[in-house]
């Protein structure tokens, strides 16, 4: 039972290049979670998915789209990288209506 | 969402009771009270949640104010393991609640622990 993993661990784009990180949960959770975090602060929000086929924006979706790919799979996309956007991001899943959500272990994002 | 705040950082004593408060003055009724950990270089971790009652599991314990305008996580001995940043998280997150599915991280408390 691997949780929360996440692809790749560490990544470097060039300003415009595009990526996708890749979210995958083996819990049968219903709900999975896009977070960033900016260094010294606490995780904003990007975009979630409440169910399989669901996805709706959170608090900083602008840059990022995203794939509910199945029950297991949610990855998120940058199409055209911004040094605004180098961060930490986190996958989380949950159970459909309980708040504890599963974190994975983050991507380490830097654009140049 | 209810505004939150936590002092910056706090520190204790390994085997050492701690308690962590969290002012949410601006909470609403619906609003269940969360707390997460961050431990470095690590995504975050559940801690516990309550709404009014006071709440224990095997981690912490969540201490409520009877007018819900403040809480405290309770660890009853601190290990060096459990320093870490503590989130306190007001959210509505029912099915049909305003904040559901969503959780809004402030800065947090950082916690150090002395051996």
């Amino acid at each position: 039972n691997a949780g929360v993993t996440q692809t790749p661990k560490f990544q470097v784009l060039k300003t415009g290049q595009s990526m996708t990180l890749q979210c995958a949960q083996d819990m049968n959770h219903n709900s999975m979670y896009w977070y960033r975090q900016d260094p010294g602060m606490g995780l904003r929000l990007i975009y979630y998915s409440a169910s399989e086929g669901t996805t709706d924006k959170g608090e900083v979706p602008n840059g990022y789209n995203v794939s509910r790919l199945n029950k297991r799979e949610f990855s998120l996309r940058l199409e055209s990288a911004a040094p605004s956007q180098t961060s930490v991001y986190f996958c989380a899943s949950s159970v459909a209506g309980r708040s504890e959500q599963f974190f994975g272990p983050g991507t380490r994002l830097t654009v140049l | 969402d209810a505004k939150t705040t936590q002092p910056n950082s706090m520190e204790s004593n390994e085997e050492e009771p701690v308690h962590l408060p969290c002012n949410h003055s601006t909470i609403s009724g619906t609003d269940y009270i969360h707390w997460y950990r961050q431990l470095p270089s690590q995504g975050p971790e559940y801690v516990i949640h309550g709404l009014t009652s006071n709440v224990n599991n095997r981690m912490a314990s969540l201490a409520i104010a009877e007018d819900r305008k403040s809480s405290t996580l309770i660890l009853h001995r601190a290990t060096l393991r459990d320093a870490a940043v503590y989130y306190c998280i007001p959210s509505d997150w029912r099915a049909g609640g305003t904040s559901y599915g969503k959780l809004t991280f402030g800065q947090g408390t950082i916690l150090t622990v002395h051996p």
